[in-house]
């Protein structure tokens, strides 16, 4: 089906644990982001790409890593995890053109 | 720095009510603006954009847009308690595509 996909939906990890979040969307969108909502933060972007191998730092950048090898897919990968990663995670995507972004059904992730 | 300030409600209506969500923002280079519905536990879903000052309706929803006075607002006509949820708003400035959210407006619409 079209569309943009997170997997897992849920994660629980140690910290220390390396751990990383998929992103898929079949639109061929330009642009993909990730962003992480907490209560009382509204959400915060983490990193943004605006084409294959084109990658840049947002609000949050620290302690994660992305790439994007194919215009299709966006993993985020925290490195060591750490209890303040805790949070809810969503990838989104947009054509470019003043489009409206398109989100994932996000990653719950659980560090403990 | 962008700053896009919704009230955090709850803001509460009762069903069949005109609900009124507001949204102000200091850039006054933003050029695109977004309004998304986000369901508890779920993510954010578009509901409208608009681009131009005025007002631009879709089914139950209005958005209207103020650029001059820098804000976007959202109607919801005929409220219903399937429309209770938090509701984001966003803009992106000219030749930028990394958008602004603020932090949402719950609504609350009781039977």
């Amino acid at each position: 089906d079209a569309g943009i996909t997170q997997s897992p939906r849920y994660k629980i990890t140690e910290t220390g644990r390396q751990v990383t979040l998929m992103c898929h969307q079949t639109w061929s969108h330009s642009y993909m982001f990730w962003y992480r909502q907490d209560l009382g933060h509204g959400l915060r972007l983490i990193y943004y790409s605006a084409a294959a191998d084109i990658t840049d730092k947002g609000e949050v950048p620290d302690g994660y890593v992305v790439s994007r090898s194919k215009t299709e897919n966006f993993p985020l990968t925290l490195e060591s995890a750490t209890r303040s990663q805790t949070s809810v995670y969503f990838c989104a995507s947009e054509p470019g053109g003043g489009q409206p972004q398109h989100f994932g059904d996000g990653t719950r992730l659980s560090i403990l | 720095q962008k700053e896009v300030e919704q009230n955090s409600g709850p803001l509460s209506v009762p069903e069949g009510a005109i609900a009124s969500l507001n949204c102000t923002y200091s850039d006054q280079g933003s050029q695109s603006f977004f309004w998304y519905r986000q369901y508890s536990g779920k993510s954010p879903e578009l509901i409208m954009f608009i681009y131009s000052n005025g007002d631009k309706e879709d089914g139950r929803f209005t958005a209207q847009l103020n650029k001059a006075s820098q804000y976007v607002s959202l109607l919801i006509r005929d409220s219903q308690p399937s429309d209770s949820a938090t509701y984001l708003c966003a803009l992106r400035s000219g030749g930028s595509y990394i958008p602004t959210f603020g932090r949402g407006t719950s609504l609350i619409v009781h039977p």
